[in-house]
């Protein structure tokens, strides 16, 4: 069955503290893995798209990862407007996103 | 500025009204979306619209009714809601095809049945 898990559930840091975020997968032909910021009350925001093992993307303080098993959303020195609620989602062989629950990240000054 | 466009941003609607939810794209997608998210959880697939056709109904109840008059707009028709059915309603828009294609949203319509 496939499968999305998102690690930590929420997670607090000094402002300029870096971390990462997780995203596990089980996907049967993995197409693509999305990664989306969602501020409260709003749709969520594309981020980046991952396509294969081992590539990686960056915006800002944001890169994200890929393996064959998980992704991986490293955060360098945050700022407070970083807060947010981080989705993972992927696409198998069936077109329809998996979203993962998400990781509430907050910021503090 | 976004180019997925979601209008009302709130809603409030009793269990007898009809109303409707209206979403509009600019980015040239053929593929459009409906999703219901309740609070920190997910957004949960309703419909998938390509090229103008209903290619899936994810078993949602009829009184939710989708529309797509055109390439650009897409439309949510809610008859006879529980309360239940509040939520956040999103509209996304994407390339369309098997693809992996990233979805765009719009800010969403907070809907609340009373």
């Amino acid at each position: 069955e496939d499968q999305v898990t998102q690690s930590p559930e929420a997670l607090r840091l000094q402002e300029g503290e870096s971390s990462s975020l997780n995203c596990s997968y089980t996907v049967s032909g993995l197409r693509g893995l999305f990664w989306y910021r969602q501020d409260p009350g709003k749709g969520p925001e594309f981020l980046f798209t991952l396509y294969s093992a081992g590539e990686e993307k960056e915006k800002e303080r944001l890169k994200a990862t890929l393996t064959k098993k998980e992704s991986f959303l490293h955060i360098t020195a945050p700022k407070p407007e970083d807060s947010a609620t981080y989705l993972c989602a992927v696409q198998g062989s069936n077109y329809q996103l998996i979203w993962g629950a998400g990781t509430k990240l907050i910021i503090k000054p | 500025d976004t180019e997925v466009t979601q209008t009302p941003k709130h809603l409030v609607m009793g269990m007898t009204n009809k109303k409707s939810l209206k979403c509009e794209q600019h980015m040239g997608h053929r593929a459009m979306y409906w999703y219901k998210q309740k609070a920190k959880k997910p957004p949960e697939l309703m419909f998938v619209y390509s090229y103008e056709k209903l290619s899936i109904n994810e078993s949602v109840p009829s009184r939710f009714s989708p529309e797509c008059p055109n390439s650009s707009l897409l439309n949510l028709h809610l008859h006879a809601l529980q309360p239940e059915d509040s939520a956040l309603y999103l509209c996304a828009s994407s390339q369309p095809g098997q693809g992996a294609h990233e979805q765009y949203f719009g800010p969403g319509t907070r809907l609340t049945v009373t």
